[in-house]
């Protein structure tokens, strides 16, 4: 059973960059179009972006121009970052993947990380 | 972009009655060539990561109760909770992955009257 797990800082200064990391267990990192969601206090969710094994992307045209994702399959993780950030990025950030034996349906979930942008 | 539109935003429904959940898409997620409707429903409660539901409109992934089912077509879709039950509680969300971006409803918030 393929289990994920965020970890990255909890606090970002404005203008900086937020940066987490994902950590895949159990499966292979090649089963899967891994993506970033995320969830600001009192909205809903909002797909960040996806990234597959061999590197290639798709980012939510709302956040393509502050967001980079990258993959490390020798350590089984993978990473976003996004730049420039303001108060509007603090939410809570997932780690989801999308399994290619399915067509865009996120199943797994990794808990789930606060990321707060304040000075 | 798919604009996924949910109602209502919240609702309180009686323990062992039925909840429905609606979902409207800005334009068809109905394939035409698999007659497939791209659309999953998750469940999210406070501390723990959403929970898929249900995915082409209609089929429970493994685990789910029978009571949660999902229907509809084209572009107007229902998650039903047969006999809610005191853990059903929860933020409910739908999502397209017709094209991308892969968009979420806004959530409707259940809880028991």
């Amino acid at each position: 059973q393929v289990q994920l797990q965020e970890s990255g800082p909890g606090l970002v200064k404005p203008s900086e960059i937020l940066s987490l990391t994902c950590i895949v267990s159990g499966g292979s990192i090649s089963n899967y179009y891994w993506s970033w969601i995320r969830q600001s206090p009192g909205k809903g969710l909002e797909w960040i972006g996806y990234i597959y094994y061999s590197g290639s992307t798709n980012y939510n045209p709302s956040l393509k121009s502050r967001v980079t994702m990258s993959i490390d399959t020798s350590k089984n993780q993978f990473s976003l970052r996004v730049s420039s950030v303001t108060a509007a990025d603090t939410a809570v950030y997932y780690c989801a993947g999308i399994p290619l034996s399915g067509n865009g349906w996120f199943d797994p979930w990794g808990q789930g990380t606060v990321v707060t942008v304040s000075s | 972009d798919i604009v996924m539109t949910q109602s209502p935003e919240s609702l309180a429904v009686s323990l062992g009655e039925r909840a429905t959940i609606n979902c409207k898409s800005s334009q068809s997620v109905l394939y035409s060539s698999n007659n497939k409707n791209y659309l999953a429903w998750y469940q999210l409660k406070p501390g723990q990561p959403p929970k898929l539901l249900i995915f082409w409109a209609s089929t429970r992934e493994s685990g789910v109760p029978d009571r949660f089912s999902g229907s509809g077509s084209g572009t107007d879709f229902t998650l039903t909770i047969s006999s809610l039950q005191a853990e059903d509680v929860a933020v409910y969300y739908c999502q397209q992955y017709y094209s991308s971006p892969y968009n979420f409803g806004q959530g409707t918030k259940l809880e028991i009257k």
